[in-house]
């Protein structure tokens, strides 16, 4: 099954950019990237997504490498209430099973 | 435009007793997904349907648990005789088939499930 690694936990300062990486070397040549977060005891909540390039919306930008093979989240401003658990996701090959790993939980420092 | 909506949202229940939780996609979303969830870990798949036909299931679905989607709308996941393992967040999500767009797929906030 394709995965994805990334960090256990980072910092970041508030009003700085967050940047959360995520490996998914194995990423079929058709699957796009996909990045949720979730706040404590709460459902998980779409960001963004993207396939080959660089996407931005009102919450964040999405960095891919040329390969695909690793992406970047990019929270320019970050928040307090950024606080949470960000997942890097792609879907299984030839299924619709989505895969999630541990993810990274970030905190933004007052 | 209302999202993916769950209930109960919170459900204590007795070792051995039967469950059942309810998900409403968000309209006209023809794919629907149960995920589990436990602490400190990421959501793990269930299974998945399109329309009212169960596609895939995870082996994590033991013949104790089931899930339905009978007119391709709500659906619900039932798990018999309960044990402790159980407790959980389950998850559900949906998505509109996939338009050369991705797919992405929408969660609701879970019901959380506590076997004493």
């Amino acid at each position: 099954d394709a995965k994805t690694t990334q960090p256990p936990s980072m910092d970041c300062a508030e009003g700085r950019a967050a940047n959360l990486p995520c490996n998914h070397s194995t990423i079929s040549g058709n699957e796009y990237v996909y990045w949720y977060r979730q706040i404590h005891s709460q459902g998980p909540q779409y960001i963004i997504h993207g396939l080959k390039n660089n996407e931005t919306n009102e919450m964040a930008s999405l960095i891919i490498t040329e390969d695909r093979k690793s992406s970047t989240l990019i929270l320019p401003h970050a928040t307090l209430r950024d606080t949470a658990v960000y997942y890097c996701i792609v879907r299984a090959s030839g299924t619709y099973k989505y895969i999630f790993g541990t993810g990274t939980r970030l905190k933004v420092l007052a | 435009d209302t999202g993916v909506s769950q209930n109960p949202r919170h459900k204590i229940t007795k070792r051995g007793q039967n469950v059942t939780f309810r998900c409403d996609p968000i309209s006209e979303h023809n794919r629907l997904y149960w995920y589990r969830q436990t602490l400190g870990q990421g959501p793990e798949f269930l299974t998945y349907f399109q329309n009212e036909a169960q596609l895939e299931k995870s082996r994590l679905l033991s013949d104790r648990f089931s899930a339905e989607r009978p007119k391709g709308s709500f659906s619900t996941l039932e798990i018999q005789r309960t044990e402790q393992g159980d407790s959980a967040m389950y998850l559900c999500a949906s998505s509109l088939a996939d338009r050369g767009l991705g797919n992405t797929i929408y969660f609701g906030e879970g019901s959380w499930l506590t076997v004493v």
